[in-house]
């Protein structure tokens, strides 16, 4: 059983559906990330939390530390926000902070 | 400037060259990383360097060679590679406090590497 587990593995959706992936983990964390990759590699960082709630435009990060749960809301789901997220456990070193990504969610939105 | 640089873009390598990848960032983060991503997967961590340190290396083979000269440079040196090892080099950055719950990590574009 992967540490980081994301669900669905693929996801398609119409323009303006509300959009959810979700993220269980089983590792003590530190931080839980959402990150976004497009075609052609370059990953973004879209949110870190540890807690609580988080919104940046149309996308809502939530985390339920209790049952180790994270989920990736998109409202109003555009053509544009087609790409892979993937959500990814940290654990706070004194080197840093090593990441434990799930498989990613590829999601593609059709207009 | 909150950027990762990663040069080249593109590397196709046959198995007994030489070459190098560089990774640059200036936002004073003291935590440097290399990743190794196949498609559809995602990215593998490589290596880990603090301080100018090296303090992971997940038993990556030794044709994989980091360096970190000052503390905005990554290099990756590379030397008789495989076919298998053609994938995505990522680098990231981050900051290392311990007073923080986690670090977020800046990408670069990564550099598509093929090994012929």
């Amino acid at each position: 059983k992967n540490e980081v587990e994301q669900s669905p593995q693929n996801l398609t959706a119409q323009e303006g559906e509300f959009i959810t992936i979700n993220c269980s983990y089983s590792v003590g964390i530190s931080a839980l990330h959402w990150l976004q990759q497009h075609p052609g590699g370059g990953i973004v960082s879209l949110f870190m939390l540890s807690s609580g709630k988080k919104k940046h435009g149309r996308l809502i990060a939530t985390i339920n530390i209790q049952e180790k749960h994270s989920s990736l809301h998109i409202t109003a789901s555009h053509p544009r926000d087609s790409a892979v997220y993937i959500c990814a456990a940290s654990r706070r070193e004194t080197s840093g902070s090593r990441l434990t990504f799930g498989e990613g969610t590829q999601l593609t939105v059709n207009p | 400037d909150t950027e990762v640089t990663q040069t080249p873009k593109h590397l196709v390598m046959g198995m007994t060259n030489k070459k190098s990848l560089k990774c640059e960032q200036h936002m004073g983060h003291r935590a440097m990383y290399w990743y190794k991503q196949k498609a559809k997967k995602p990215p593998e961590l490589m290596f880990v360097y603090s301080y100018e340190k090296l303090s992971i290396n997940e038993s990556v083979p030794s044709r994989f060679s980091p360096e970190c000269p000052n503390s905005s440079l990554l290099n990756l040196h590379l030397h008789a590679l495989q076919p298998e090892d053609s994938a995505l080099y990522l680098c990231a950055s981050s900051r290392v406090d311990m007073g923080l719950a986690g670090y977020e990590q800046y990408f670069g574009p990564g550099t598509r590497l093929t090994v012929t």
